[in-house]
């Protein structure tokens, strides 16, 4: 266990619709990353906060916002949403120093999305 | 933008054998490439990472490489056991304000008993 959680496990919705993923980073963690796996794309990186700031982007949709809330869970918002959205995302934290230090990344379980 | 790619796909391997799972990345500012390791229906884990100061760096039977100026690195796993069988990630990240990843494809593992 990481000591990050996600939450749903499973989530089932229909095309057009949106959904709210959430995440709790480790306790004391400062930096949330979000991340999509499909079949076809391999492990995307989409986003990451650090301490409530947006800090990078990867390649996340327009229809895909994000954001870090004072208490440093996170939430990855999914709108008008297709079936090529159907993956699993994952969440990760660090540390998080915020000046360019590396630090290990710990993924939560992650949320499987199927859209039909 | 970076691209990272990562050979071979797949790789079978007798237990105890060594495996090798090489990538090349295009942005020579990538600084830093750490490998995870996916085993099926679970999260991704670090296993070894690297920073681009560092030429090698050894973890008991993990080791990873990183040649700078032909901009690849190399996972190198000896004495390989069934429970190394998983997919494996390789990725290459900047730092520019925040940390950006880019990600192989994945090389699929299986190590035969």
């Amino acid at each position: 266990d990481s000591g990050v959680t996600q939450t749903p496990k499973h989530l089932i919705t229909a095309t057009g619709q949106r959904v709210t993923l959430r995440c709790s980073p480790r306790s004391g963690d400062l930096s949330v990353y979000w991340y999509q796996q499909s079949l076809d794309q391999g492990l995307q990186f989409l986003i990451q906060y650090y301490n409530g700031e947006e800090r990078a982007k990867g390649n996340i949709l327009e229809r895909f916002s994000a954001q870090q809330f004072p208490d440093l869970h996170s939430e990855l918002n999914l709108s008008s949403l297709e079936l090529g959205d159907s993956a699993l995302y994952f969440c990760a934290s660090s540390a998080g120093s915020g000046v360019g230090v590396y630090e290990t990344q710990y993924f939560g379980p992650g949320t499987r999305l199927l859209v039909l | 933008g970076e691209n990272v790619e990562q050979h071979p796909s797949t790789l079978s391997v007798q237990e105890g054998d060594s495996a090798v799972i090489k990538c090349t990345y295009s942005d020579s500012a990538s600084n830093y490439f750490p490998w995870y390791k996916q085993e099926l229906g679970k999260r991704p884990q670090l296993i070894i990472d690297i920073r681009s100061n560092v030429g090698e760096k050894k973890d008991q039977r993990i080791a990873v490489t990183l040649n700078k100026t032909a901009k690849h690195f190399s996972l190198h796993i000896t004495e390989t056991q069934p429970e190394d069988s998983a997919v494996y990630f390789c990725a290459a990240s900047i730092w520019n304000y925040g940390q950006n990843f880019v990600f192989g494809p994945g090389t699929r593992l299986s190590v035969l008993p």
